[in-house]
């Protein structure tokens, strides 16, 4: 158990509709990064977040976005979902830039 | 630009053989370097990581890499490998620069009885 909590593990929905990813990150980190996993694109970094600011920014889409809130949480929104969406995704946390990072379990989305 | 090259997509070994992973990056200074596994419908669980010093590396379950600085390499080997080591391997690569790992694709390991 990495410390990392992300919520749900499961989600199913249909095109066009939009959902919201949770992450609880470690206790006393302070770096939360989202990232895609799929079969056809591997392991992909979408954007990581330090201290509720955006810090970097990876292959993220327009029709996604995230945000940190004071509490280090932090949410992924990914709206007019297409099937091309259906992935793994994970969050990470560390406890600066450029410290090792734990992932959490993963949420599979699969949009139909 | 960096980048991250693991050649082998997937490795079968017998059970209790010697294992080794390839991965090569691609930067121009020393990076920080890291080996992650990750077991059927798991997240990733750091093995191991080389951010300076002494360039063998020893990481959990039995797992050790080192870091070839004139080979661009950070090779993940285990002397005797076990069934419950069967699972995806990425190597990643990081930098002062930014903040972003760069990840390899992943080997698969698979392991025969």
């Amino acid at each position: 158990d990495s410390g990392v909590t992300q919520t749900p593990k499961h989600l199913i929905t249909a095109t066009g509709q939009r959902v919201t990813l949770r992450c609880s990150p470690r206790s006393g980190d302070l770096s939360v990064y989202w990232y895609q996993q799929s079969l056809d694109q591997g392991l992909q970094f979408l954007i990581q977040y330090y201290n509720g600011e955006e810090r970097a920014k990876g292959n993220i889409l327009e029709r996604f976005s995230a945000q940190q809130f004071p509490d280090l949480h932090s949410e992924l929104n990914l709206s007019s979902l297409e099937l091309g969406d259906s992935a793994l995704y994970f969050c990470a946390s560390s406890v600066g830039n450029q410290e090792t990072q734990y992932f959490g379990p993963g949420t599979r989305l699969l949009v139909l | 630009a960096q980048s991250v090259t693991q050649p082998d997509i997937h490795i079968t070994v017998s059970e209790g053989a010697s294992l080794e992973l390839r991965c090569n990056y691609s930067y121009g200074a020393t990076p920080y370097l890291f080996w992650y596994v990750q077991s059927p419908g798991q997240g990733l669980q750091l093995l191991l990581k080389y951010f300076s010093g002494d360039t063998l590396v020893q990481g959990i379950k039995g797992f050790e890499a080192e870091f070839k600085r004139s080979q661009s390499s950070f090779n993940l080997r285990k002397p005797s490998v076990h069934w419950s080591d069967a699972a995806e391997y990425f190597c990643a690569v990081g930098a002062d620069s930014n903040y972003q790992l760069i990840w390899g694709a992943g080997t698969k390991l698979i392991i025969k009885p």
